[in-house]
């Protein structure tokens, strides 16, 4: 099955302990992608990588890194996690997004609490 | 800056009722146009997506059009149903590589 499989669901950490949220992809997709989604702002974009060893920032990269060494991989890592990066995180991925034309995938979400 | 609205935020309507959701947005050099299905702890399904040459998109009792020039789309679902009931998104590619979201419209069907 053709799928975008976020880990861990649900994650409770504390502030300053480092984290990684796993974001795996089977459909070969060049294009991945990770939002945050807050009550009320919508998802806004973290970081999006066009292909294997090229990333760049989306619209709120503070305080986040990423890395995508594999087609199928790309993790999301809080070095040093703080309490107002608590919010439902979502993974996605498309074919290459040159001709427009290609929907975004979406995995099921993480939803991290830093207390 | 792009900027994605959408109108209401929330909506109750009977069963089989005809129903359609409002999308604007200020930036009228848009790609593509797409709009999401979100249900209670799951992510977002793609439900159509309209090129910026196209004027709406149909996929079963769903359609969507697209008025680039005065920055609005609307999803339009027929005969609507209990399952109908989530949240609808709509986003709009910018180009560079970025998807701009609108805060969506929570729908409640009433059976």
């Amino acid at each position: 099955e053709a799928q975008v499989t976020q880990n861990p669901r649900y994650l409770i950490t504390v502030t300053g302990k480092k984290l990684t949220v796993t974001c795996s992809q089977n459909m070969n997709h060049e294009y991945m992608s990770w939002y945050r989604q807050d009550p009320g702002l919508g998802l806004r974009q973290i970081y999006y990588s066009m292909n294997v060893e090229v990333t760049d920032k989306g619209d709120v990269p503070e305080g986040y890194k990423v890395s995508r060494k594999e087609k199928r991989n790309f993790p999301l890592i809080l070095e040093s996690p703080s309490p107002n990066q608590t919010s439902l995180y979502f993974c996605a991925s498309s074919t290459n997004r040159q001709g427009h034309n290609s929907p975004l995938h979406f995995g099921n979400g993480t939803r991290l609490t830093v207390t | 800056k792009q900027e994605v609205t959408q109108i209401p935020a929330a909506l109750s309507v009977p069963e089989g009722e005809n129903l359609v959701l409002n999308c604007s947005f200020t930036d009228s050099a848009i790609y593509n146009l797409q709009w999401f299905r979100q249900d209670p702890g799951k992510g977002l399904t793609s439900l159509l997506l309209i090129q910026s040459s196209q004027r709406e998109q149909t996929s079963g009792r769903l359609n969507a059009s697209l008025d680039k020039s005065s920055g609005r789309s609307t999803l339009y679902i027929a005969a609507s149903q209990p399952g109908d009931s989530a949240t609808y998104l709509c986003a709009v590619d910018t180009g560079g590589f970025k998807t701009i979201f609108g805060a969506g419209t929570r729908l409640f069907v009433k059976a």
